[in-house]
């Protein structure tokens, strides 16, 4: 398995665009979670998936935010009418619960920067 | 709410001249305290998770360690490729990890 995977990489948009971030968890884990990263800061938590459902949401999730995750497997992060404080690295992460144990793995990330 | 502080930000060490981060936490039920290493503009890449106090892992020149209010990373004698910000997460009861701010560690050879 080749890891998580985040697509794009980069994305640079205008202000007032919408844009959608799409990740694809380690194939086995059922967990899948959402976390933003600005310049200089450790990761912040958006949003957890446990299978297609979504159960827990940060109150840093506005609702211009909106995340699927339809059949399990990959989801999709989306921003509707961006702002210039949207710009940030968004991180994927995906895990699965083994006994007591819970290891979270990060993909690459998307950096967006909204101009 | 769950705080997370890790000190120092920046770190300059040369070539095997070994030191330690710190990263104080202040969580309600800690359910395992993960260390992480993050290069720049990649993800952070998993390196250890300690379940209570007095629990010790090591990994190459890295070593953690945990008391009920901190956790250390001790870098002993560092190479340039140790050089990356390195995050410390403890979990609580639920799901999301809480982050701390990093350190940055940069070693010149």
């Amino acid at each position: 398995d080749t890891g998580v995977s985040q697509d794009p990489r980069h994305k640079i948009t205008k202000r007032g665009q919408n844009v959608t971030f799409r990740c694809d968890p380690i194939s086995e884990h059922n967990r899948l979670y959402w976390y933003r990263q600005t310049l200089g800061q450790g990761p912040e938590f958006l949003t957890y998936f446990q299978n297609e459902a979504q159960l827990e949401k940060s109150r840093l999730l506005s609702d211009r935010f909106s995340a699927e995750r339809p059949k399990g497997s990959f989801s999709t992060l989306e921003i509707q009418r961006t702002e210039q404080g949207d710009s940030a690295m968004y991180l994927c992460a995906s895990s699965s619960r083994q006994g007591s144990v819970e290891t979270q793995y990060f993909g690459p990330g998307t950096r967006l920067l909204v101009l | 709410e769950d705080q997370v502080t890790q000190s120092p930000e920046a770190l300059r060490l040369q070539e095997g001249e070994s030191s330690s981060l710190n990263c104080s936490y202040t969580v309600s039920g800690l359910r395992g305290l993960f260390w992480y290493r993050q290069d720049p503009g990649k993800g952070p890449e998993f390196l250890f998770t300690l379940y209570s106090a007095g629990e010790e892992k090591e990994k190459e020149r890295l070593k953690a360690t945990l008391t009920k209010k901190e956790s250390f990373l001790h870098i002993t004698a560092p190479k340039p490729e140790d050089s990356a910000t390195y995050l410390c997460a403890p979990k609580a009861a639920g799901n999301k990890l809480t982050f701390g701010g990093g350190t940055r560690v940069l070693v010149k050879p």
